[in-house]
């Protein structure tokens, strides 16, 4: 069936550095996705979302691409911390239905 | 606000045992979704629910597990003779209403429920 997965699962980067979390998706019906953020032992954390109908949005260091052409969605966080080491889930929401589908994860280590 | 709660955190059963997982949505929301995940993997929907209604049990088993939000008290997730495969991390989200193609709303997470069975 139709799914959410993702490019790479894990990413290393410097502290201080920009970091880029992609993400593909398959199902041309989904009209909003959201980035979560995942810390060991925790439940997912909403960090930001975008509709079908945008293809940017801006948070507090974060970014979210979406191509519709291509059905790609990226995170993009800027001068990345120490704490932002996590596993980072993108998920879509279609109006078929209320549940999430997740994609698989990215695990994002940041070295000091 | 306290956000969602989930009691236990964790929770070790014996095959053949049953598993009781409990969900406290937000103050003020009365829908509640409960999700799985194994290590290393995204989470996986398995059951949508309103007050005393399930919506949507696509992604749930046919058969041992059941789902339930009674008009006072918890979301409760029941998973009867439980198997080694059953082990996982449990989430529960829950929104303040349900969304539409025009107005998406987001899910709050709680912390989980960490089954193992052995």
């Amino acid at each position: 069936g139709e799914n959410v997965g993702l490019h790479l699962p894990t990413l290393s980067v410097q502290e201080g550095d920009n970091s880029i979390i992609n993400c593909a998706y398959s199902n041309s019906a989904s009209d909003y996705f959201i980035w979560y953020k995942q810390e060991s032992g925790k439940g997912p954390q909403f960090i930001i979302d975008i509709r079908s109908n945008m293809d940017k949005r801006q948070g507090q260091r974060v970014t979210v691409l979406l191509n519709k052409t291509v059905k790609h969605l990226s995170l993009q966080i800027a001068a990345t911390q120490p704490g932002d080491s996590a596993v980072y889930f993108c998920a879509e929401n279609n109006n078929a239905g209320n549940m999430l589908t997740f994609g698989g994860g990215t695990r994002l280590m940041v070295k000091p | 606000n306290a956000g969602v709660m989930q009691n236990p955190r964790h929770l070790v059963r014996r095959r053949g045992q049953e598993a009781r997982l409990r969900c406290s949505p937000m103050k003020g929301h009365s829908h509640v979704y409960w999700y799985r995940q194994l290590p290393e993997e995204g989470l996986k929907f398995m059951v949508y629910l309103q007050k005393e209604n399930i919506i949507d049990e696509s992604g749930m088993p046919k058969e041992r597990f059941s789902a339930e939000f009674p008009k006072e008290g918890p979301s409760i997730l029941r998973i009867q003779q439980v198997v080694r495969g059953d082990s996982a991390a449990y989430f529960c989200a829950s929104s303040p209403f349900r969304s539409s193609r025009l107005d998406h709303n987001e899910q709050f997470f709680g912390p989980g429920t960490r089954l193992t069975v052995l």
